[in-house]
């Protein structure tokens, strides 16, 4: 079955740390994995993408991710928290040739001053 | 340049009413997604058009339906409003399939008393 895990509902860490929200994926074709954020009462904004080249992705924000293929995961990444950084972040699979994107559950950042 | 923009932000119905959630994007994208999201289960699709003219289901369609009214505009009609309705319903577009990103409106937080 496809599906996206984001095994950590919740994570604290505190302003200035470092961040890694885990993803990982189960898909039958070739995937084209996104990260996005959802802050309080908005919509969501992609931070990322990935399809193909290089496995480490730069996105907005500082934000980074890499694409590990025998491991099927796809973790965000991010060297030091900023307090605007707490938000909710999904991560996405989907794939040419289908429009049924498949979401993580999310995982709810908060970030300690 | 507004993106995705969606009407109304916020409607309370009680049971039975109906009601149709505007969404247009001025991007030019072909494809249009309605979702819905609920505590702990990320975004769940609702309806798709992949370009105009079409509309499919996606994983949850039961008590919705949808109209692509130009390339421009994609509406989410409740017949008959359900309690199980109560959500915050995103509308989002991208270019075409799954390969490219989605873009979000803000949504509407729908409450069914």
């Amino acid at each position: 079955a496809q599906s996206v895990t984001q095994p950590d509902i919740h994570i604290t860490v505190s302003e200035g740390a470092s961040l890694e929200l885990r993803c990982n994926y189960s898909y039958g074709a070739t995937p084209y994995l996104f990260w996005y954020v959802q802050s309080p009462g908005q919509g969501l904004q992609l931070l990322l993408k990935y399809f193909s080249g290089d496995t480490l992705v730069q996105g907005i924000k500082g934000f980074e991710a890499e694409f590990k293929r025998s491991q099927s995961s796809f973790n965000l990444r991010k060297p030091s928290v900023h307090w605007s950084d707490a938000a909710e972040y999904f991560c996405a699979v989907g794939a040419r040739g289908t429009y049924k994107y498949i979401f993580g559950t999310g995982t709810r950042l908060k970030v300690l001053a | 340049n507004a993106g995705v923009t969606q009407t109304p932000k916020f409607q309370v119905l009680k049971t039975g009413q109906s009601m149709t959630l505007q969404c247009a994007q001025d991007m030019n994208h072909n494809s249009m997604y309605w979702y819905r999201q609920d505590p702990g289960m990320g975004l769940r699709l609702i309806y798709y058009s992949a370009s105009e003219g079409t509309t499919d289901k996606g994983e949850v369609p039961n008590g919705y339906n949808v109209s692509r009214l130009n390339k421009r505009e994609f509406s989410l009609r409740l017949e008959s409003a359900a309690p199980s309705q109560t959500s915050v319903y995103f509308c989002a577009s991208s270019e075409t399939d799954g390969s490219y990103e989605q873009y979000f409106g803000p949504g509407t937080r729908l409450t069914v008393t």
